[in-house]
């Protein structure tokens, strides 16, 4: 069983649309974070998400990226004009009780056209 | 940034044989290191961390082995199964209230029959 669900599996979308990628935890958590990984890539962190406010983000999350946490409960990601370079799997995340590992979603396969 | 290194891009092991995943790291103030399995498709799998002021750290037929002088650590499986080919990625994190991963590269192991 997934610790936390992401949707859509698979979004394709045209150069400079927006794109919202959705994480919905099991169960109740604080700790949300974002990472991507680029096809042949590493997994590489994007932001990190407490108590609905940033805690910390990479170079890679700039002015084109935004989270939030709409209802309380689910956990987004928009993209608002993406890029080609944007094609990549993106992981939702949440904190482990030993405040150090982190549990993946299955991911959502964004790609680009 | 190469703060984690998985020199070994795949690697190829005969069932019931032992495995041995090595991975180096830069960063001496790590606080956990974590072992990640990755079946395509999927999320990332937590499969074992070690604390850095641990050597060893056991579950079941995975181990994993911290040297801190050398900054290398491995994980070890035995004895390898069929279900244990995937890719495994080895990781790193600063301990904070929100700590980011930092992956490797990962490795793609191989049980052959």
């Amino acid at each position: 069983e997934p610790e936390v669900t992401q949707t859509p599996s698979h979004q394709v979308t045209q150069m400079g649309q927006e794109v919202i990628l959705r994480c919905v935890p099991i169960s109740n958590h604080l700790y949300f974070y974002w990472y991507r990984q680029i096809l042949g890539q590493k997994v590489e962190f994007l932001v990190s998400f407490y108590n609905n406010e940033i805690s910390e983000k990479s170079e890679i999350f700039d002015d084109q990226f935004s989270v939030e946490r709409p209802d309380g409960s689910n956990f987004t990601l928009k993209i608002r004009s993406t890029k080609l370079e944007d094609s990549a799997m993106y992981f939702c995340a949440r904190a482990g009780t030993g405040g150090y590992e982190q549990y993946f979603g299955p991911g959502t396969r964004l790609t680009v056209t | 940034d190469q703060q984690v290194k998985q020199n070994s891009p795949s690697l190829s092991v005969q069932e019931g044989r032992i495995s041995i995943l090595n991975c180096d790291y830069t960063n001496s103030m790590f606080d956990y290191f974590l072992w990640y399995k990755k079946y395509p498709a999927e999320g990332p799998t937590f499969l074992i961390s070690i604390s850095s002021i641990k050597d060893k750290n056991e579950d079941g037929r995975f181990t994993v082995f911290l040297n801190k002088s050398a900054k290398h650590l491995s994980l070890h499986i035995v004895p390898s199964q069929p279900g244990d080919s995937a890719v495994y990625f080895c990781a790193a994190l600063l301990y904070s209230s929100a700590s980011k991963i930092i992956f490797g590269s990962g490795t793609r192991l191989s049980i052959r029959p």
